[in-house]
């Protein structure tokens, strides 16, 4: 059974850093394109960045771009997030998520519960 | 980057019909038949329930139905049960290797 989970939320101060896992388990990990996708408290999803199946092509939304980084460990399994500069309005759920169809899609089939990042002094 | 444009709310009784639209722009919705839409209850990850405009994920319910006319996408939900009352969202790949949500439709089941 596919399953995602991430971890590393938490509360952090603006300007700091943090770094989010996903872990997954039940498919062939390598053979999917995977994206973050977060939500602030009441407001709808807000895709954050994606990476293709073999980690070669990476591409963010305007409001992270420049300050998060997309990667995977293949090997391990493992999506990551590392996110830099931090402001409150990054303050989200923020869920890992797996794309059925290829990088360019919005076909996101399994998702992961969702870690808490709160963004606050 | 702007999201695609859903109306806020919808409500009708069970069994009755309900449509919620997602309207885009030709280098979104309109441009790419890569729409898709989910359901989310309150504290659950969202759940995909439609695909590639209007393909149902397989042993998802019938009741689902997705479509599109130019800049435009719709769900419709036929016969409404208690349990679909969520909320809704659109998503579509767009021009520059972007992905993008709509706002989201609250349905309320009376």
């Amino acid at each position: 059974q596919v399953h995602l989970a991430e971890s590393g939320g938490g509360v952090v101060q603006p300007g700091r850093s943090l770094r989010l896992s996903c872990t997954s388990y039940g498919f062939t990990f390598s053979q999917y394109a995977l994206h973050w996708v977060r939500q602030a408290p009441g407001k709808g999803p807000d895709w954050v960045a994606g990476i293709s199946y073999d980690g070669s092509i990476k591409y963010y939304g305007d409001s992270v771009r420049g300050r998060f980084t997309i990667s995977r460990d293949n090997s391990k399994k493992t999506l990551s997030l590392q996110m830099n500069s931090l402001r409150p309005d990054d303050t989200a759920v923020y869920y890992c998520a797996r794309d059925a169809a290829g990088y360019r899609s919005s076909r996101w089939d399994y998702w992961g519960q969702g870690t808490l990042v709160t963004v606050s002094s | 980057q702007s999201a695609l444009a859903q109306p806020a709310s919808v409500s009708a009784s069970p069994g009755q019909s309900i449509t919620i639209s997602c309207t885009g722009t030709s280098g979104d919705v309109g441009g790419y038949n890569d729409v898709s839409w989910y359901q989310q209850h309150p504290g659950k990850a969202p759940k995909l329930i439609i695909y590639a405009v209007d393909t149902r994920p397989s042993g998802d319910s019938n009741r689902f139905f997705g479509s599109k006319s130019g800049n435009t996408a719709s769900l419709t939900i036929s016969g409404l049960r208690p349990e679909d009352e969520a909320d809704y969202y659109c998503s579509s790949y767009r021009t520059g290797d972007t992905l993008v949500f709509g706002g989201g439709t609250k349905l309320t089941v009376l």
